[in-house]
């Protein structure tokens, strides 16, 4: 029962890098999206995906690109990474629009040096 | 004004103590309202939903208040295990399980 998966749980990049965030979902959920949580600032909403194909931006997008090719999977793209990224992520998948059916990963630490 | 705003404490209460949290909202349109538990370094887990007035479950309560747009977690005979961050979360209707999340609230409960 795998739920939400997302890899790598730990990471630490050079300024500059680019690296991808995976999250897969095994519940054949329509709603996908992708928080960053920094300390005092609850979870953000990075980028969001309404199904296959539909990706939006949420509250923070600058930095990062997502793409949904498929139901199941939602990666996290950083282009550049720079310090400022330096953030916990939380990937969710979610079957309807309301808050009582999202699941989150548990969580991916991304350090950028 | 913060879509979604908490205090964000920390509340550090002894064993046995009740204590509540409000969570502000802006949209004064919301339907649906979340309170999340975190633990250090673990991913959210929904505790409670609220759609109407209020919701109980076990020693936790959670209301809302349309007209002042705020809803509260109240927590009764607190456990040390209850130490956790506590998120409110509201999400934009139509959107996608689009959620907009407080700062949360960080209680620890002690001995």
């Amino acid at each position: 029962n795998a739920g939400v998966t997302q890899t790598p749980k730990f990471q630490v990049l050079k300024t500059g890098q680019s690296m991808t965030l995976q999250c897969a979902q095994d519940m054949n959920h329509e709603y996908m999206s992708w928080y960053r949580q920094d300390p005092g600032m609850g979870l953000r909403l990075i980028h969001y995906s309404v199904g296959a194909g539909i990706t939006d931006q949420g509250e923070v997008p600058n930095g990062y690109n997502v793409s949904r090719s498929t139901t199941e999977d939602f990666p996290l793209r950083l282009l550049s990474a720079a310090p400022s990224q330096t953030s916990v992520y939380f990937c969710a998948s979610s079957e309807t629009h309301s808050g009582n059916t999202i699941y989150f990963g548990e969580g991916s630490w991304l350090t950028v040096v | 004004r913060k879509e979604v705003e908490q205090d964000p404490g920390p509340f550090n209460v002894p064993e046995g103590a009740t204590v509540a949290f409000n969570c502000t909202y802006s949209n004064s349109a919301s339907q649906s309202f979340f309170w999340y538990r975190q633990d250090c370094r673990k991913e959210p887990k929904l505790l409670m939903s609220v759609y109407s007035s209020g919701n109980e479950d076990g020693r936790f309560t959670a209301q809302l208040n349309r007209a002042s747009q705020y809803i509260s977690l109240l927590i009764r005979d607190s456990k040390l295990s209850d130490s956790a961050t506590y998120l409110c979360a509201v999400p934009v209707y139509n959107q996608g399980g689009k959620l907009i999340f407080g700062q949360g609230t960080e209680l620890s409960v002690k001995p």
